[in-house]
């Protein structure tokens, strides 16, 4: 099946930096997700990319669809420490629009 | 918002036991979904409806039954629990595409 890397697995930073973390696949997909986790909660949709090449904020998060369509990165600017959780990336391909694929996740932790 | 509203939250089961997870939707969505989530595995998916009426296997769905009770309810049925079925299960809906809105998630251990 397909699979997704999402890196890193885990980072620590200093509030007030800058995040970046990625996800890239073996396969092309037509839709990039990226979902945040808090402990003892659902994952909440942060970002949603539709078109290879698009870049997209919300806030301090910014999230771009690789133009080759196997690859998506999510930065966070200014980070606070309300930052910390799990944040996921998911891809779906054009043949299974209702499967998406998960990555293992990027544990974000801030210290203040 | 309600959004995606699951019950229980958490609840122990011996093997061998049967339970029904369910899960209502408020926001009009066409599609629901049932993942389960293990350390290690990410998020799975078990079952999904496209729409009302219709229901189809996931990555995982040996051991599970769902029915799509009408637009809003989407129930995932444990006949006989077994240990490896302890795992956090999320449900969750679309609107037409795969942008999906997840619950808040049930934790279930089977003893």
């Amino acid at each position: 099946g397909q699979q997704l890397n999402q890196s890193p697995q885990s980072m620590f930073i200093q509030e007030g930096e800058d995040v970046s973390m990625n996800c890239t696949s073996s396969s092309i997909f037509n839709t990039w997700l990226w979902y945040k986790q808090d402990p003892g909660e659902g994952p909440v949709l942060l970002i949603a990319l539709y078109k290879a090449g698009e870049l997209t904020s919300n806030g301090r998060l910014t999230a771009q669809f690789g133009i080759t369509r196997k690859d998506s990165f999510l930065n966070i600017s200014a980070s606070i420490p309300s930052d910390v959780g799990i944040y996921f990336c998911a891809g779906a391909s054009g043949g299974s629009n209702y499967k998406l694929t998960f990555g293992k996740g990027t544990l974000l932790t801030v210290n203040p | 918002n309600a959004g995606v509203t699951q019950t229980p939250k958490f609840q122990v089961l011996k093997t061998g036991q049967s339970m029904t997870l369910q899960c209502a939707q408020d926001m009009n969505h066409n599609s629901m979904y049932w993942y389960r989530q293990d350390p290690g595995m990410g998020l799975r998916l078990i079952y999904y409806s496209a729409s009302e009426g219709t229901t189809d296997k996931g990555e995982v769905p040996n051991g599970y039954n769902v029915s799509r009770l009408n637009k809003r309810e989407f129930s995932l049925r444990l006949e006989s629990a077994a240990p490896s079925q302890t795992s956090v299960y999320f449900c969750a809906s679309s609107l037409r595409d795969v942008t999906i809105y997840f619950g808040e998630g049930s934790w279930l251990t089977v003893v």
